[in-house]
């Protein structure tokens, strides 16, 4: 069974402009979670998709947004990107449901904003 | 969610059993004890999970106390590729985010 896939796995932006992530979750999960862990920093919950809809959202400015498709990846859009927006961006996928579903994670995508 | 301690590091000999605790008293009766680990920087890897009764899988066993106010995650014979850092989460599960703290710092050596 494929894990959860993330492109690409490098990011070089600049100051100002836009960046954009993507998650494909394990087949048959419907919830998609996204965190932020920043150089020294912990793990920071972002966004959090399940069937389709933003279901919550992490301490982060509206710059920061995504969506879910209907085969149920997502994207992560960074928009305005700042030097501090480098970071390690993970996407996490569960089975959804409510139960209490593991998250499984992917490799990430290394931004890089110069 | 409820908030855990663990210790910022702890050192293990290969082969030996690695044994990681953590303190949560402040949990609910309906929240889960998650643990993963990551390796640098690499996505987290999901270890195990339970509520009440202690659990094993293929990777390591979860000790909880019966007043689930702490936990021990057991790594039974160490290596070197276990040298990671292990974060131990309480969380509701489901409909729930992953709250990561800082974890321990677990170095095998040889």
């Amino acid at each position: 069974e494929a894990g959860v896939t993330q492109s690409p796995t490098h990011l070089i932006k600049t100051r100002g402009q836009q960046a954009t992530l993507r998650c494909s979750p394990i087949s048959g999960h419907t919830s998609v979670y996204w965190y932020q862990q920043a150089l020294g920093l912990g793990l920071q919950f972002l966004l959090w998709y399940d069937e389709g809809e933003e279901r919550n959202r992490g301490n982060f400015p509206p710059r920061f947004s995504g969506r879910q498709f209907p085969n149920y990846s997502s994207e992560l859009n960074v928009n305005a990107l700042e030097l501090e927006d480098s970071a390690l961006y993970l996407c996490a996928s569960s089975p959804g449901g409510g139960k209490a579903d593991t998250q499984y994670f992917g490799p990430g995508t290394r931004l890089t904003v110069l | 969610d409820a908030k855990t301690t663990q210790p910022t590091s702890m050192d293990c000999a290969e082969g030996r059993a690695a044994n990681l605790p953590c303190n949560h008293s402040t949990i609910s009766g309906n929240e889960y004890v998650y643990w993963y680990r990551q390796i640098h920087s690499q996505g987290p890897q999901y270890i195990i999970h339970g509520l009440k009764n202690n659990e094993t899988n293929e990777m390591a066993s979860l000790i909880i106390t019966e007043d689930r106010k702490s936990s021990t995650l057991i790594l039974p014979h160490a290596t070197l590729r276990d040298t990671a850092v292990y974060y131990c989460i309480v969380s509701l599960g489901g409909y729930s985010t992953l709250t990561f703290g800082k974890g321990t710092m677990l170095l095998v050596s040889p």
